[in-house]
């Protein structure tokens, strides 16, 4: 499938700290990326989307970052709360597909107190 | 919240029976795009249907099937039912107004095949 692997990378951090969580993606066409929190039990929450023409985009206590030469997509979290604690997916739309998500394995976050 | 409800929550079925799953997308949207999760991965891309019509597909085979009503509401369809359908299947909407890609997810609908 295109979303493969059993195992979820997990990122540890004190809470306070800044979180750095990464992605890697495989289409040069993607035109189109978001990240998306998800907690146990619940649907995917939108955190934050970024197009391809940009290299940096932020919001509020998280940043995106893009770099098309290398295919990598970043999500820093600023100040990390322990209500960050979560699995964070990022996404991406590939031109010309329509409205098709392809999601990354997704990297499990949880902070300590 | 995102206005997006799925029902049921939770579903048991038996391999070879036939599901129906229902989604309500967010006052606005026309668009609803469905999803499979299979545990500890990301979702994958079923189909989406725009204006009661599917709009792109995902590689799932024919017995998921959809629909789209009227009233943007959604069902996903599955026959013939397999151990491996066993997932979370999560419904997303999007808005005309926006870029359809900014998709706003339900809290999905656990399903076991037994």
């Amino acid at each position: 499938g295109e979303s493969v692997g059993l195992h979820l990378p997990t990122l540890s951090v004190q809470e306070g700290d800044n979180s750095i969580i990464n992605c890697a993606y495989s289409n040069s066409a993607s035109d189109y990326f978001i990240w998306y929190k998800q907690e146990s039990g619940k649907g995917p929450q939108f955190i934050i989307d970024i197009r391809s023409n940009m290299d940096k985009r932020q919001g509020q206590r998280v940043t995106v970052l893009l770099n098309k030469t290398v295919k990598h997509l970043s999500l820093q979290i600023a100040a990390t709360q322990p209500g960050d604690s979560a699995v964070y997916f990022c996404a991406e739309n590939i031109k010309n597909q329509g409205g098709k998500l392809i999601f990354g394995q997704g990297t499990e976050l949880s902070v300590k107190p | 919240e995102t206005g997006v409800t799925q029902s049921p929550t939770h579903l048991i079925k038996t391999r070879g029976q036939q599901v129906t799953l229902r989604c309500s997308s967010q006052s606005g949207h026309n668009t609803v795009s469905w999803y499979q999760q299979a545990l500890g991965q990301g979702p994958q891309f079923i189909f989406q249907y725009y204006r009661e019509e599917e709009n792109g597909r995902g590689n799932f085979p024919p017995r998921f099937s959809g629909l789209q009503f009227p009233n943007y509401s959604s069902e996903l369809n599955v026959n013939a039912l397999e151990l491996d359908d066993s997932a979370l299947y999560l419904c997303a909407s999007s808005s005309p107004s926006r870029s359809s890609y900014e998709q706003y997810f339900g809290p999905g609908t656990r399903l076991t095949v037994t």
